[in-house]
């Protein structure tokens, strides 16, 4: 079975830095872009950027160029997406998904920054 | 930036109804957009891909249509467990672009 799974709930202060996950499993994980999804408490799917994870070619979405960094470790399956100095404006659901075309999801992972 | 207008933001419908949700895209994308279910707390699901190809397992009764700049999606006899956000995501260019999403609530 094709699957992505990511990395737990995190809870965090205002300027932590923080890296989240996503395994995929079930296929080709060097052959397939994953993207990674921001959905704000409320709101609408927006597409942050995605990764090659067999070359990790990456592209940004310019909105967020430069407010997080994503990569990938072929050799465990594993992407990821990372601050460096989180905002409480990151509070969101953060979700992976297989291509550009988004096939299949991962859970999401709920990060909230508060002080 | 492809820009994608989906309308509308919300509506309400019976159980058998047929419900209908559009996707302008502000240029062409070809075929390459599909179409999502989101329900609360949960990750968005694939329901059609390639504008009007039905995802494995997802009932007949959802449908697509379109290419270019218009796209249509349809649930036909609408059912309780439709209830949900329907988003639209257009893949051809970068940066990837959703739609704005429609909650479709049943009366």
């Amino acid at each position: 079975e094709v699957q992505v799974v990511q990395s737990g709930v995190e809870v965090k202060k205002p300027g932590d830095s923080l890296k989240i996950s996503c395994r995929g499993s079930g296929y080709s994980f060097p052959s397939y872009w994953i993207a990674w999804v921001r959905q704000m408490p409320g709101k609408g799917l927006e597409w942050m950027g995605s990764i090659y994870p067999g070359d990790s070619n990456t592209r940004y979405n310019p909105s967020f160029q430069g407010q997080v960094t994503i990569s990938a470790d072929k050799s465990i399956s594993t992407a990821y997406l990372q601050w460096s100095s989180l905002k409480a404006s990151d509070t969101a659901t953060y979700y992976c998904a297989r291509s550009f075309a988004m096939d299949v999801w991962g859970q999401g992972t709920a990060v909230t920054v508060s002080s | 930036d492809i820009q994608m207008t989906q309308s509308p933001s919300s509506l309400s419908a019976s159980v058998g109804d047929r419900v209908t949700i559009t996707c302008r895209a502000s240029q062409g994308v070809k075929y390459d957009l599909a179409w999502y279910q989101q329900t609360p707390g949960k990750a968005p699901k694939r329901l059609i891909f390639a504008a009007s190809s039905l995802q494995s397992g997802v009932p007949s009764r959802f449908s697509g249509s379109g290419s270019g700049t218009e796209f249509t999606f349809t649930i036909s006899n609408l059912q309780p467990e439709d209830s949900a956000t329907y988003y639209c995501l257009q893949h051809n260019d970068y940066p990837l672009t959703f739609g704005g999403g429609t909650k479709v609530e049943i009366k």
